[in-house]
């Protein structure tokens, strides 16, 4: 256990349907991360969150939309995805933005149909 | 562009030695990462880098040399429970985190 939940695990979505992940960390810290993870390609760097606050979106497709209510929770809203979308999404948390360390969730497994 | 290039996989016999490269070009450098992550599971971190040479943590270690862009992952006494991807990554300038696609590890008996 990393100190990072994410829910679902596993989720499969048709391309027309909305559906939301969440992730929660446990450990106190001000930054959090979202990653896209294909397969044998770089963890990809979504958006990141300082302390509520949305510091980076790497020309990520509107269909992606991120929330931040607090400190402890990250949210990924999805809608009209399409099938490249399918990958594992991690959410990761560091104490502070670029620190030293990045503690990960287990990610949710999506596949879109 | 910045670029971590590191092997795709990598075969090993347990109780043997491995050494996993990786080599950068980014836009800056304040360190260099290595993460283990287990098939289905989270990445987890492994060891830190940010002045040149070797930093050793029981059966792992990482080295690094700033001016060849240059850093291995070196694991000793290979269990089979090492099986798993090794990914590398970079704090660039911006103290960005700059990730390379991984070295599956696969430990043979």
């Amino acid at each position: 256990e990393t100190g990072v939940t994410q829910t679902p695990r596993h989720l499969v979505m048709g391309m027309t349907n909305k559906k939301s992940l969440k992730c929660e960390q446990h450990l106190g810290h001000n930054a959090m991360y979202w990653y896209k993870q294909s397969a044998k390609k770089p963890l990809e760097l979504m958006f990141v969150y300082s302390l509520e606050e949305r510091v980076e979106n790497n020309s990520v497709p509107s269909r992606f939309s991120p929330e931040c209510p607090n400190s402890s929770h990250l949210f990924l809203h999805l809608h009209t995805l399409q099938p490249e979308d399918s990958a594992l999404y991690l959410c990761a948390s560091s104490q502070e933005l670029g620190g030293y360390e990045q503690y990960f969730g287990p990610g949710t497994r999506l596949t879109v149909t | 562009g910045q670029n971590i290039d590191q092997p795709t996989e990598m075969t090993a016999t347990e109780g043997a030695i491995v050494q996993i490269n990786c080599t950068y070009q980014t836009s800056g450098f304040n360190g260099l990462f290595w993460y283990q992550q287990h098939a289905g599971e989270a990445p987890t971190f492994l060891s830190y880098n940010v002045l040149d040479g070797l930093e050793e943590k029981g059966r792992f270690s990482s080295f690094l040399s700033r001016s060849k862009g240059y850093s291995y992952l070196l694991l000793k006494e290979l269990q089979m429970k090492d099986s798993a991807s090794y990914l590398c990554a970079v704090r660039d300038s911006n103290y960005q985190l700059i990730w390379g696609a991984g070295t599956k590890l696969i430990i043979k008996p």
